[in-house]
């Protein structure tokens, strides 16, 4: 079965430039997770989707960071503009129900120079 | 607010030495704590799931177990292909006003060296 799919896998961008990242999740799962990774802070969640439906946006750091869920099988998370701060390794899980185990993509690293 | 804290945050072993990674969590009530392996480059690969005190879960050489106020996880023999770094998450209670997010703790690197 295909896992989570994150493009692109790695990003290097100016300063001010705006990036999209993406995410197709695990068929069938109906909860989409955002993360990001730093050295520092660790694995943190950014916003979960429900159905389609985002639930919890309380650790999108900025005004600047926005997310989309339109289908079942597309979400993307979005920075506008971009800041060198903003490097890190963003992932994206999905999840049949909540409770269940969430399955991981491999990641886009980001770097904002 | 639920925080998680692994120890040790590296840990060095030599080819079948045994030994134990640690978890430390609070939570205002667990709805399941999560082990997940991570390689170099790669997303987090789900392991188990632990749900109460007392309960142990065991996949090849590890074994995870877990109390009201730690979980470990355990590696027999380990081979220099057990290496990665191990992170430890939680759930917490929805009925205690928790969600669906997982809170993560930094993580363990652990090395095996043949």
């Amino acid at each position: 079965d295909a896992g989570v799919i994150q493009s692109p896998r790695h990003e290097v961008t100016e300063m001010g430039q705006e990036v999209t990242l993406r995410c197709k999740p695990i068929s069938g799962h109906d909860y989409l997770f955002w993360y990001r990774q730093t050295m520092m802070r660790g694995l943190e969640l950014l916003i979960y989707f429900n159905n389609n439906v985002p639930i919890d946006d309380s650790g999108m750091p900025e005004d600047r960071f926005s997310a989309k869920m339109p289908n079942a099988s597309f979400s993307t998370l979005k920075i506008q503009p971009s800041e060198p701060r903003d490097s890190a390794v963003y992932f994206c899980a999905s999840s049949f129900m909540g409770s269940q185990p969430q399955h991981f993509g491999d990641g886009t690293r980001l770097s904002i120079l | 607010e639920d925080q998680v804290t692994q120890s040790p945050e590296a840990l060095r072993l030599q080819e079948g030495e045994s030994s134990s990674l640690n978890c430390s969590y609070t939570v205002s009530g667990l709805r399941g704590l999560f082990w997940y392996r991570q390689d170099p480059g790669k997303g987090p690969e789900f392991l188990f799931t632990l749900y109460s005190a007392g309960e142990e879960k065991e996949k090849e050489r590890l074994k995870a177990t877990l109390t009201k106020k730690e979980s470990f996880l355990h590696i027999t023999a380990p081979k220099p292909e057990d290496s990665a770094t191990y992170l430890c998450a939680v759930q917490a209670d929805q009925v205690q006003g928790g969600s669906e997010k997982l809170v993560f703790g930094k993580g363990t690197k652990l090395t095996v060296n043949p």
